[in-house]
């Protein structure tokens, strides 16, 4: 079993609809989760960040995450054609020098 | 946050030869880290490179395959050696911001190789 499960997609879903993303994890130990936003021929770029169990809300973006369950979801709301990335989850240990283990990024498409 | 500028951004080179991609940073970082994105996989960790020490190298990765320099704390390359089409991938450097209990890793634009 991978330590990071993500399913790749690909997820097409209409302008204005409410995308869910979701990650599973075999390792309790990890405690710091990210989702990552990849456009094509771009590098990822942390999208968002958090720690611990429970919902943190940037704009259009929730991330969630379920420590009991080992699972982690970034929903994105009135999603948009800009949207259109891979998203990445990662996460790790500790904070710095243990390294990341990433998901294998789902391709989302939002149609206008 | 750091901005990272690597190359070259894309190549495509012959099976046998090797290809060095460069990373530069606009500040000082103690880690530098190299990370292969094959199609359809996750981004998987080669090395982590270390200013003034040799790289450390994840399992299934060797520094006669992928030799690493890290001369100063803005600049590292990774170079593909021996290349075979196994290799054709996406390349990406990247330095981590450790500042309290909030590391983020920030990534280059990625070098897009193909080996024919």
């Amino acid at each position: 079993q991978k330590e990071v499960e993500q399913d790749p997609g690909p997820l097409s879903v209409p302008e204005g609809a409410i995308v869910s993303l979701n990650c599973t994890y075999s390792n309790s130990a990890f405690q710091y989760f990210m989702w990552y936003r990849q456009y094509s021929r771009k590098g990822p770029e942390l999208l968002m960040y958090t720690y611990s169990s429970g919902n943190k809300e940037d704009g259009r973006f929730t991330a969630q995450v379920d420590k009991s369950s080992k699972y982690i979801s970034l929903f994105i709301r009135d999603s948009q054609p800009s949207d259109s990335a891979t998203y990445l989850c990662a996460m790790r240990s500790y904070s710095g020098n243990t390294p990341l283990v990433f998901g294998k990024g789902t391709r989302l498409s939002v149609i206008a | 946050s750091a901005v990272i500028s690597q190359k070259p951004s894309r190549d495509i080179c012959q099976r046998g030869t090797s290809l060095t991609i460069q990373c530069q940073v606009d500040s000082q970082v103690t880690m530098m880290f190299w990370y292969r994105q094959q199609p359809g996989q996750s981004l998987t960790l080669i090395a982590t490179a270390n200013q003034g020490s040799e790289a450390t190298y994840e399992s299934g990765f060797v520094i006669d395959k992928f030799p690493i320099s890290r001369p100063n704390l803005t600049f590292s390359t990774l170079t593909v050696s021996n290349m075979s089409p196994e290799d054709s991938s996406i390349y990406l450097c990247s330095v981590e911001d450790g500042r309290g209990g909030n590391t983020e890793a920030f990534f280059g634009q990625g070098t897009r190789l193909t080996v024919v």
